[in-house]
């Protein structure tokens, strides 16, 4: 089983319509993220989460919200969906050693979930 | 801010070396990762640079240059299994800030 999920693996929506991206880990890592990528642009960070009390906003969060509801589980909203939107999104997590000078910042990526917006 | 630069895409022979090179500018600049990524796949970590110098990890290897803002990966005795996106990312504030990725193309 994979230690970081996404749910669902493929979505594909209608403009305007609420959606939600789920992420699930058993790393037992503190920080989370999400990604979305682009052919062409690579990975964009949205949004990420230090802990459950942290949310932080990356260089593109404009019409996401997300949700840290558990150390485990961090979950991505798109309130209104827009066809510029369609996109591969990735979820990924990383550890916090507790140590400034240990925390190197690896990445553990989900398998990704592809959504379309038409 | 930081500003990550990589080639779109090189071409190369199987069992040859090709050497992807990344310049970064970058404030509260940690670290320097690699990563590999297959069309429609996750990124898989391949190498971490913190401090300046060659890192080897069986065909990869790895070089970083603070001073510079400079990092290249180096694959060699390239398979065709090689063929794969390779993304250049720097870690500062917590966080991985990605380059757009080099295409690696591998013929035989």
């Amino acid at each position: 089983d994979a230690d970081v999920t996404q749910t669902p693996r493929n979505r594909i929506t209608k403009t305007g319509k609420r959606i939600m991206l789920e992420c699930s880990q058993t790393k037992g890592h503190d920080r989370m993220y999400w990604y979305r990528q682009d052919p062409g642009l690579g990975l964009r960070l949205i949004y990420y989460s230090f802990d459950v009390k942290d949310i932080n906003k990356g260089e593109i969060s404009d019409g996401y919200s997300v949700s840290r509801q558990a150390q485990a589980k961090f979950s991505l909203s798109l309130e209104s969906a827009i066809p510029n939107q369609t996109a591969l999104y990735f979820c990924a997590t990383s550890p916090n050693t507790g140590d400034p000078t240990k925390n190197t910042g690896e990445l553990f990526f989900g398998e990704g979930s592809r959504l379309t917006v038409l | 801010g930081q500003n990550i630069d990589q080639p779109t895409e090189m071409t190369a022979t199987e069992g040859a070396i090709v050497q992807i090179n990344c310049t970064y500018q970058t404030s509260g600049f940690n670290g320097l990762f690699w990563y590999q990524q297959h069309a429609g796949e996750a990124p898989t970590f391949l190498s971490y640079n913190v401090l300046d110098g060659l890192e080897e990890k069986g065909r990869f290897s790895s070089f970083l240059s603070r001073s510079k803002g400079y990092s290249y990966l180096l694959l060699k005795e390239l398979q065709m299994k090689d063929s794969a996106s390779y993304l250049c990312a720097g870690y500062s504030w917590g966080k991985l800030q990605f380059g757009a990725g080099t295409q690696v193309v591998v013929t035989p």
